[in-house]
C-alpha cells in the first residue's frame, strides 16, 4: 500500500531555531506539494515541484522558508529562523501530475509548534 | 486566481439524517474538483473527485457529489449519515494550466458533528 511519509510527525522548537521537515513521495509520482494547515487560514498551498523542479512557491514566505527536492524520493521544507506564527500542521502530498488529472495523496503531516 | 467557498462552517446532524454540504468555486477554465475528509487527528483522505464526464460522482463511504457547471457548484451529499462521519470536510479545486495540474485550493472546511 503506497503512502506518502513525513518526518518528523511532531516537532516542538524554540523561536529562532531551524526546522527541517521531510517528505517521501509515493514511488513514481513526479509532483510533490507542500501545504500548511492552521485554524485561522485553513489549508494553504505553499509550494510544489514537478520532476524535482520548483513550479510555484508563491504561497511561501521567501525570507524564512525554503523547499527543495534533493532527489526524486525526498522533498524538504526548511524554516530558518522559525517564529511562533509558523506553528501549524505541514502536509506533503504527491501525485502523478498527468495531463488534467491531479489526484493528490496526502501524508500524515508534521505538527510544528514554535515556542 | 481561483477560490473555493464552503457555505457551512459547522453542521450538526442526528444519525440517519441526510447531508448536503455546499461548495462553490470561482474559475472560468477547466477545473478538477475534490472532496477530502479529515477525521480527528488524521490526515486528509480523498472522498471523491470529478475530472470530466458524468457530473454525478460517487465516492467512498456512501458519499456522492454533483458538479453543476452553470452554478460553479460541487455539493457533497449522503442520504443517511452515521456517527463515524463526524469529521472535517474540505472542498478543493485545481486548475489545468497547460503544463500540468496545479496545487489544490481548499475551502475553509465544514466541521460535521453527528449525534448518536
Amino acid at each position: 500500500d503506497a503512502r506518502v511519509t513525513q518526518t518528523p510527525r511532531h516537532k516542538v522548537t524554540e523561536m529562532g531555531q531551524e526546522v527541517t521537515m521531510r517528505c517521501q513521495p509515493i514511488l513514481g509520482h513526479n509532483t510533490v506539494f507542500w501545504y500548511r494547515q492552521t485554524m485561522m487560514q485553513g489549508l494553504e498551498l505553499l509550494a510544489y515541484f514537478r520532476n524535482r523542479a520548483p513550479l510555484d512557491d508563491s504561497g511561501m514566505p521567501k525570507d524564512r522558508f525554503s523547499a527543495e527536492m534533493p532527489d526524486a524520493t525526498l522533498a524538504t521544507l526548511k524554516i530558518q529562523p522559525s517564529e511562533p506564527r509558523d506553528s501549524a500542521v505541514y502536509f506533503c502530498a504527491s501525485g502523478s501530475g498527468q495531463g488534467v488529472f491531479n489526484e493528490q495523496f496526502f501524508g500524515p503531516g508534521t505538527r510544528l509548534t514554535v515556542l | 486566481a481561483q477560490s473555493v467557498s464552503q457555505h457551512n462552517h459547522h453542521v450538526i446532524l442526528s444519525e440517519a439524517a441526510s447531508l448536503e454540504l455546499g461548495c462553490n468555486y470561482s474559475y472560468g477554465g477547466t477545473v478538477n474538483l475534490f472532496w477530502y475528509v479529515q477525521y480527528p487527528g488524521q490526515h486528509l483522505q480523498l472522498l471523491l473527485k470529478y475530472f470530466s464526464g458524468d457530473p454525478l460522482v460517487k465516492g467512498i463511504k456512501g458519499f456522492e457529489a454533483e458538479f453543476i457547471k452553470s452554478k460553479f457548484s460541487f455539493n457533497l451529499r449522503k442520504p443517511s449519515v452515521q456517527w463515524s462521519d463526524t469529521a472535517e470536510y474540505f472542498c478543493a479545486v485545481s486548475v489545468f494550466s497547460g503544463g500540468g495540474a496545479d496545487g489544490l485550493t481548499f475551502g475553509k472546511g465544514t466541521h460535521l458533528i453527528i449525534q448518536p
